[in-house]
């Protein structure tokens, strides 16, 4: 089992806001890292498939960076709104498979 | 385009009843197909993967067994629940194993 961690667990951020949350992972065979978004009665969604060290992605006011010799990426979220609330997971690509980290869970207050 | 189908929505079962959760994807051919679970509290857990018709990959060893009996379709099974088995199962599905991952609704199991 890889071990692909995220922090924080939670975060309180105030509409309007911008915030960013980190997930690492392990940088030897890296394929791919993706993030996901999970809101509440929903299944999770992608976000970002990130393959390159270096690759800083952008989805409206949600952007990523992978730094993939020193194990780690940010997301960022500029400007959070209420619907921004959801937990965001990230995944390491070994194999076949993806190893999910715990998540930070965000909630944007109005 | 795609979708990926699962039932039941929500279950309740007793201890030591089997277990039969089915997932079908249509729109597409020979998906990798994945079983999840997310037990209270903690991340998404890979069960089971399958690349291929009859192919199967165990994760982790529990009382719980997968199928692929045909190209879009996985089912997740047990003989004999457990009260850990208690928990919310994600069936999805990918082009490839770095492709992004398409999730279904999910499956609420509750085990007593």
């Amino acid at each position: 089992i890889l071990n692909v961690e995220q922090s924080p667990q939670s975060l309180h951020v105030q509409e309007g806001d911008s915030t960013n949350f980190t997930c690492s992972f392990p940088s030897s065979n890296f394929y791919a890292l993706h993030w996901y978004r999970w809101e509440t009665a929903k299944s999770p969604e992608a976000l970002f498939v990130m393959t390159l060290n270096g690759d800083e992605k952008k989805k409206g006011r949600i952007s990523a960076t992978l730094n993939t010799k020193e194990g780690y990426s940010y997301l960022y979220i500029k400007g959070s709104q209420p619907e921004d609330s959801a937990t965001y997971l990230c995944a390491f690509v070994n194999d076949y498979k993806l190893s999910f980290g715990a998540g930070t869970t965000v909630t944007v207050r109005a | 385009s795609q979708t990926i189908h699962q039932w039941p929505a929500t279950l309740v079962q007793p201890v030591g009843s089997p277990l039969s959760l089915e997932c079908t994807v249509e729109g597409t051919s020979n998906p990798n197909l994945y079983w999840y679970r997310q037990a209270a509290g903690r991340g998404l857990q890979l069960l089971f993967y399958s690349v291929g018709i009859g192919q199967i990959s165990s994760e982790v060893p529990q009382n719980l067994s997968a199928s692929r009996p045909q190209d879009r379709q996985f089912i997740l099974s047990s003989k004999k629940l457990l009260l850990s088995d208690s928990g919310f199962y994600l069936c999805a599905w990918s082009v490839s194993s770095y492709n992004e991952q398409f999730f279904g609704p999910g499956t609420r199991l509750t085990v007593l």
